[in-house]
């Protein structure tokens, strides 16, 4: 099993509507977890971090369910600014910080 | 605010020339890595550096090397260029290798290297 995995896409959505997609990991040690978003052409940027409890951020929603070991993120009222690639990240406390793939996502007009 | 600076944006080289990649960060992190990324292959960790001094292989090392010049700087060599090594070049820094929220890595804008 990878270490972290992600449906790579694309998720092809109206604008407007709300899409999800996850991640999974494969070492229950990682203790932290994190979406990074990447621009076409552009570097990677954090876009959140996934608490245990969950978090807000806006339209965007991540969470983290350690018992089937993914995190998810959730956009609501998708814009067309939104289309990027999504990638997951995740981090154990004595292991290097593992990017996914990454899942691409295109907003409709 | 520049962040993590690399240098070239661009280059193209031919096969067998050597040429070195420039970073380096104003962010005092104690970590820093070289990643590349080709189409539908995700970020690929090629070298990084735990802190000043030290440097470790990363998942594709081969046909690389690097120099962690001091804690601001690092530095990625290819010595005879080819085109597999055809790629976006990322360099990025965080505050320690390890380590839970807050530990954001931050990347610079990437260099487009084209090996002919």
């Amino acid at each position: 099993r990878k270490e972290v995995e992600q449906d790579p896409g694309p998720f092809n959505v109206p604008e407007g509507a709300t899409v999800a997609f996850n991640c999974t990991y494969s070492n229950s040690a990682s203790q932290s977890f994190f979406w990074y978003r990447q621009d076409c052409r552009k570097e990677p940027k954090l876009l959140m971090s996934v608490y245990s409890s969950g978090n807000e951020d806006g339209r965007f929603t991540a969470q983290l369910n350690r018992a089937s070991q993914y995190i998810s993120l959730l956009i609501r009222d998708s814009k067309l600014s939104d289309s990027a690639t999504y990638l997951c990240v995740v981090n154990a406390q004595d292991d290097k910080i593992i990017f996914g793939k990454g899942t691409r996502l295109h907003i409709l007009p | 605010n520049a962040g993590v600076t690399q240098t070239p944006k661009f280059q193209v080289l031919k096969t067998g020339q050597s040429m070195t990649l420039q970073c380096a960060q104003d962010m005092n992190h104690n970590s820093m890595y070289w990643y590349r990324q080709d189409p539908g292959m995700g970020l690929r960790l090629i070298y990084y550096s735990a802190s000043e001094g030290t440097t470790d292989k990363g998942e594709v090392p081969n046909g690389y090397n690097v120099s962690r010049l001091n804690k601001r700087e690092f530095s990625l060599r290819l010595e005879s260029a080819a085109p597999s090594q055809t790629s976006v070049y990322f360099c990025a820094s965080s505050q320690t290798l390890t380590g839970g929220f807050g530990n954001t890595i931050y990347f610079g804008e990437g260099s487009w290297l084209t090996v002919v």
